[in-house]
């Protein structure tokens, strides 16, 4: 079964710590995505990937980084971790140019204290 | 930015109803598709529409492009339909799928 794998699914963290949120994906797809869920906000893309290091700035990159160095795994970097990137991240991925063939990790809700 | 509206927020269905989900567009968007986020957070796609109508067993989705929304239909629902809904489109065609605030739904026995 192929599937999106997100390393923690519950992360607490402190303020000021840099945080890493793994994804790897075993489809060989192309197209790595992170996004953020609050409630009421839906899903906003914060970096995607359009292959092995590259990257490209979502809707809300401020305060985040990413790291592609290889093709299954598509890294999400907190530089400094602070209490409003409380939230949920989902990371997915889909083959280039397959324009519906999203496949989505089950998250990792991540509480910054 | 196009902005997205989905209505209504939040649906408590008795088991076996039927209900319609709706997401207006202020502008004309590509590659609508919905998807069903279960109680567990997992994510799934249940249609690229972004035109006519599909279904899938009991569900169904409808997009009127000229018209600018969506529509799913959820006939005979069960329990497991439980979950938020959303709808999401790819503004143009950038790769940045971009989603509505979604629908919560709950279905009780």
């Amino acid at each position: 079964d192929v599937k999106v794998t997100q390393s923690s699914r519950y992360l607490v963290k402190r303020t000021g710590e840099k945080v890493f949120l793994e994804c790897v994906q075993d489809m060989d797809h192309e197209n790595m995505f992170w996004y953020r869920q609050d409630p009421g906000l839906g899903l906003r893309l914060i970096y995607f990937s359009y292959d092995v290091k590259m990257k490209e700035k979502g809707d809300i990159p401020e305060g985040y980084s990413v790291s592609r160095e290889k093709k299954e795994r598509f890294s999400l970097i907190l530089e400094s971790a602070s209490t409003n990137q409380t939230s949920m991240y989902l990371c997915a991925s889909r083959r280039q140019g397959n324009l519906y063939g999203y496949t989505f990790g089950s998250g990792t809700r991540l509480t910054v204290v | 930015g196009i902005q997205v509206e989905q209505s209504p927020p939040d649906l408590i269905l008795q088991e076996g109803a039927n209900s319609t989900l709706r997401c207006n567009f202020s502008d004309s968007v590509n590659n609508l598709q919905w998807f069903h986020q279960n109680p567990w957070g997992q994510l799934i796609n249940l249609f690229y529409i972004p035109s006519g109508t599909k279904q899938n067993g009991r569900l169904s989705a409808t997009t009127v492009a000229t018209e600018r929304y969506s529509l799913l239909y959820i006939s005979s629902s069960q329990t497991t339909d439980s979950g938020v809904y959303f709808c999401a489109f790819d503004q143009d065609s950038s790769y940045k799928l971009i989603f509505g605030s979604g629908t919560r739904l709950l279905v009780r026995p």
